[in-house]
């Protein structure tokens, strides 16, 4: 089984600036995903970013990215120059990647709460 | 990216009804959902994996006769609450995966959720 660590319940920056936010996974799968999902206020959760654990090279997305450590087993997101809107709650999760069809089950972490100060 | 729809949004009923919500995937086929259930400032907790065509797959503890699914066709799945109670008010979430070439899944989308009030 696997487990996914978030322990930072809750961090706020100032506007403009970066923050990290990390997650810790332990699995013995080689071949899978990681994930950072955002759920603001409205609930809705929203993908940020992805990673494939046999890709090398981190992932981006715009003022996003990732700091991903496969022998660690360290996944963590970077928000450069953090907006009012990166209010919320982010959650980080693992997906074990399945060639075939089949139960491609979420695990997540227990969550950070940040707080983007005007 | 793709686009998961719930219906309803929210929803009040009383005691002892039953109430559907349904899961759809508007630009793409699933032949996997998932329903959760997330309690205030908690993380998502897998109830359920609804498999179209067959039966899903309830996590240990999960009642099924209490949280029925249908998972009619690849782009529709329900969760029925039957006989609702206070303690089933909650925020439920569904979740699909678009099939790639060959049968494999990258990536779960999220429907915006259901906030259900068992009064």
């Amino acid at each position: 089984a696997q487990t996914v660590t978030q322990s930072q319940p809750e961090m706020s920056v100032q506007e403009a600036e970066t923050v990290t936010l990390s997650c810790t996974y332990d699995t013995s799968e080689n071949n899978y995903y990681l994930f950072w999902y955002k759920q603001p206020p409205s609930r809705q959760m929203i993908l940020v970013i992805r990673q494939e654990a046999y890709k090398q090279q981190n992932a981006t997305e715009n003022r996003f990215s990732v700091n991903f450590q496969k022998a660690a087993k360290s996944f963590s997101l970077k928000i450069s120059d953090s907006q009012l809107g990166d209010t919320a709650m982010y959650f980080c999760a693992f997906m074990k990647r399945m060639f075939n069809f089949g139960n491609e089950k979420l695990t997540f972490g227990t969550g950070t709460r940040l707080t983007i100060i005007p | 990216g793709a686009v998961v729809s719930q219906h309803p949004s929210r929803v009040i009923c009383k005691s002892g009804t039953s109430v559907k919500i349904e899961c759809r995937s508007l630009d793409f086929q699933a032949t996997t959902m998932f329903w959760y259930r997330q309690f205030p400032k908690q993380s998502l907790m897998l109830m359920a994996t609804s498999n179209e065509g067959s039966k899903a797959t309830y996590e240990q503890g999960v009642e099924k006769d209490k949280f029925l699914i249908n998972h009619a066709s690849l782009t529709l799945s329900t969760l029925t609450v039957t006989s609702a109670h206070p303690e089933d008010s909650s925020f439920y979430i569904c979740s699909a995966s678009p099939l790639l070439s060959g049968g494999a899944v990258e990536t779960q989308y999220f429907g915006p959720g259901t906030r259900l009030l068992v009064l």
